[in-house]
């Protein structure tokens, strides 16, 4: 089994829709998680980044941490073109060197 | 302007030869890390490095080989012993003092073996 798991989609929404984006862990070690959107052969840019359950917002963009079910979201609200682009999650342990990463979601929001 | 550089964009090699990836940071990162990309496959750590002159080994370190001989730079060699060098290679660092584990990384490198 996979450290992390993530549905590589594609996803294809309408401009203006709320997009979901999720991942699954299994190791309830990991306590810091972070989304990276990485556009075509490009460097992943970071996005957000999280430390223990809740919700983080920045704009059109909230992260959430649901540790008791091993489970992060990224939400889009009002999508744009330019968000069209792979999205990684990643999560590292408080104790640990390595980072551990989703395989990535591909969304294209239609114009 | 702060970040992180990797050269060149675009390596084309013959099979059988060493090339060696440049990645340069002067965001005064402590860690630095090599991760190679393949289609369908995420992200896979090849080589990190916490501190100058000592790195451990990832997932995927045979055929590469790398070192730390300053703060500011990790340069990836990939040897003849890999298997399958053609990808997209991303060099990426983080601090690793205080309670910050962000990780940002570099443009990208992309290889092609012939």
């Amino acid at each position: 089994q996979k450290e992390v798991e993530q549905d590589p989609g594609p996803l294809s929404v309408p401009e203006g829709a709320i997009v979901s984006l999720n991942c699954t862990y299994s190791n309830s070690a990991f306590q810091y998680f972070m989304w990276y959107r990485q556009y075509s052969r490009k460097g992943p840019e970071l996005l957000m980044y999280t430390y223990s359950s809740g919700n983080k917002e920045d704009g059109r963009f909230t992260a959430q941490v649901d540790k008791s079910s091993k489970y992060i979201s990224l939400f889009i609200r009002d999508s744009q073109p330019s968000d069209s682009a792979t999205y990684l999650c990643a999560m590292i342990r408080i104790t640990g060197n390595q980072f551990y990463f989703g395989t990535g979601t591909s969304l294209t929001v239609i114009p | 302007d702060g970040g992180i550089t990797q050269s060149p964009k675009y390596l084309f090699r013959k099979e059988g030869q060493n090339v060696t990836l440049s990645c340069e940071q002067n965001l005064n990162h402590d860690a630095m890390y090599w991760y190679r990309q393949d289609p369908g496959q995420g992200l896979r750590l090849i080589y990190y490095s916490q501190i100058v002159n000592d790195f451990q080994k990832g997932d995927i370190a045979e055929g590469y080989s790398v070192s730390r001989e300053k703060k500011e730079s990790f340069p990836l060699t990939v040897t003849s012993a890999q298997k399958n060098p053609t990808a997209f290679y991303l060099c990426a660092s983080r601090m690793v003092a205080g309670s910050s584990y962000e990780q940002y990384f570099g443009p990208g490198t992309r290889l092609t073996v012939t």
